[in-house]
């Protein structure tokens, strides 16, 4: 069975400094993960993903991730922080391999200050 | 939000009664699926569509059924509504391994 883990709940940071959004994950094979993001009273809209290729993975709003396979980790990253960015992000992640649904970490709560 | 609409948008209903989402896309994406959002938990799968009238449980499909008659509509029955399905529903689209885009989400409150 795969599974996500969010270690914070919420993440606070000054704008303008940078951001880490952290998440961990299992799963069996090799990965494909995902960031999304959520704005109060909208749907989640996708951020990135890492597929295969370069560990480093850019996208959307100035967000990037890493991706480290001996740590199992997919940790979110900005290098400084909005006000705007503050929002609930999720990870995700299936297996690259044959078809599977994704499991969806329980959210972490970002909050910029100004 | 990438071509899908929910409907309703909203909705109060009372313990018992049946009720029906409805999930619309206009990207003719292959895949289909319905979420659950609730504090704490995250996102829940609880049905999805592998295409027209194919489709499977999800994590928490207790409750619930599904049906897609056309590749554009996914529709959630909840066949009597219980206070434990309050909730925001989501749906999603996806081709393929490919991510996933969501609708705006339906929020339902069981009464």
């Amino acid at each position: 069975a795969q599974s996500v883990a969010q270690p914070e709940d919420q993440v606070n940071v000054a704008e303008g400094n940078p951001l880490t959004v952290k998440c961990t994950y299992s799963v069996s094979g090799n990965p494909y993960l995902f960031w999304y993001v959520q704005y109060p009273n909208r749907g989640l809209q996708f951020l990135l993903k890492y597929i295969t290729g370069d560990n480093l993975v850019k996208g959307s709003y100035g967000f990037e991730a890493e991706f480290n396979k001996s740590q199992t980790s997919f940790h979110l990253k900005k290098p400084s922080a909005l006000v705007s960015d503050s929002a609930l992000y999720f990870c995700a992640v299936r297996p690259n391999s044959g078809y599977s649904t994704l499991t969806f970490g329980k959210g972490t709560m970002l909050l910029v200050s100004p | 939000d990438a071509g899908i609409t929910q409907s309703p948008r909203h909705k109060v209903t009372e313990t018992g009664t049946p009720v029906t989402l409805r999930c619309h896309q206009t990207e003719n994406h292959r895949y289909m699926y319905w979420y659950r959002q609730d504090p704490g938990h995250g996102l829940r799968l609880i049905h999805y569509s592998y295409g027209v009238k194919d489709t499977d449980k999800g994590e928490v499909s207790d409750g619930y059924s599904v049906s897609r008659s056309k590749t554009e509509d996914f529709l959630l029955t909840l066949e009597s509504a219980t206070s434990s399905q309050t909730s925001v529903y989501f749906c999603a689209i996806s081709e393929d391994r490919a991510e996933q885009y969501f609708g705006p989400g339906t929020r339902l409150t069981v009464t």
